[in-house]
């Protein structure tokens, strides 16, 4: 049974750029959430998808958006890259209802040059 | 807004040795409080978790003693290894209602180093 996969796991984007961070959930979840885990930090929520829309966001500018599909994988947008998203950026994914245990992915670490 | 407080930031034991980590909250509305080891390059990995109804709940050589009157949690290692050195998060999230979705709630981590 495969966990929660993400992809790229890293990679360099110049200051501007846009970027698109990919995961898929386990399977039998339903929930994905996203997080930005900043170097030495604990991760701070960015938001959930369920039923393909946004549930509840985070502190985070609208330069962050999301998707999720009907497979339930997601996708995190960032868009006119600031040096400060430079972090590792991580999907955890869950059943909705028993949203107590998630499960995260290792992540995709961004790095904005 | 920082509402899980986690200390301290670093941490050093000997091999053998009780590892204790200590959490405070400040929003009574959580309900659930997690905690998660982090090795580097990893996502944070479940390793134990309680609820305010219990005061202590003990998986192996891992326990956490809550406090529920103080809004304090703490996760203590027995007879820590070099195998448990890692970054150890607490946590707190709700209880997802019907329309509303849960977060979690991360503390700033502690590194735990554990000598042979």
């Amino acid at each position: 049974d495969a966990g929660v996969t993400q992809s790229p796991t890293h990679l360099i984007k110049t200051r501007g750029q846009q970027v698109t961070l990919r995961c898929s959930p386990k399977s039998g979840h339903d929930t994905v959430s996203w997080y930005q885990q900043a170097l030495g930090q604990g991760p701070q929520f960015i938001f959930q998808y369920y039923e393909e829309e946004e549930r509840q966001r985070g502190n985070f500018p609208d330069r962050f958006s999301g998707h999720q599909y009907p497979n339930y994988s997601s996708e995190l947008n960032v868009n006119a890259l600031l040096l400060g998203d430079s972090a590792l950026y991580l999907c955890a994914s869950s059943l909705r209802y028993i949203n107590t245990e998630a499960f995260f992915g290792q992540g995709t670490r961004l790095t904005v040059v | 807004q920082q509402q899980v407080k986690q200390s301290p930031q670093s941490l050093i034991v000997q091999k053998g040795g009780i590892s204790i980590i200590n959490c405070a909250y400040e929003n009574t509305a959580f309900d659930y409080f997690p905690w998660y080891q982090q090795f580097p390059g990893k996502g944070p990995a479940l390793l134990i978790a309680i609820r305010p109804d219990v005061s202590e709940k003990k998986e192996g050589r891992f326990t956490i003693s809550f406090n529920k009157s103080a809004k304090q949690f703490s996760l203590h290692i027995m007879d820590s290894q070099p195998g448990d050195s890692a970054t150890y998060f607490c946590a707190a999230s709700r209880r997802p209602g019907y329309s509303s979705a849960s977060k979690i709630i991360f503390g700033s981590g502690t590194r735990l180093s554990i000598r042979p």
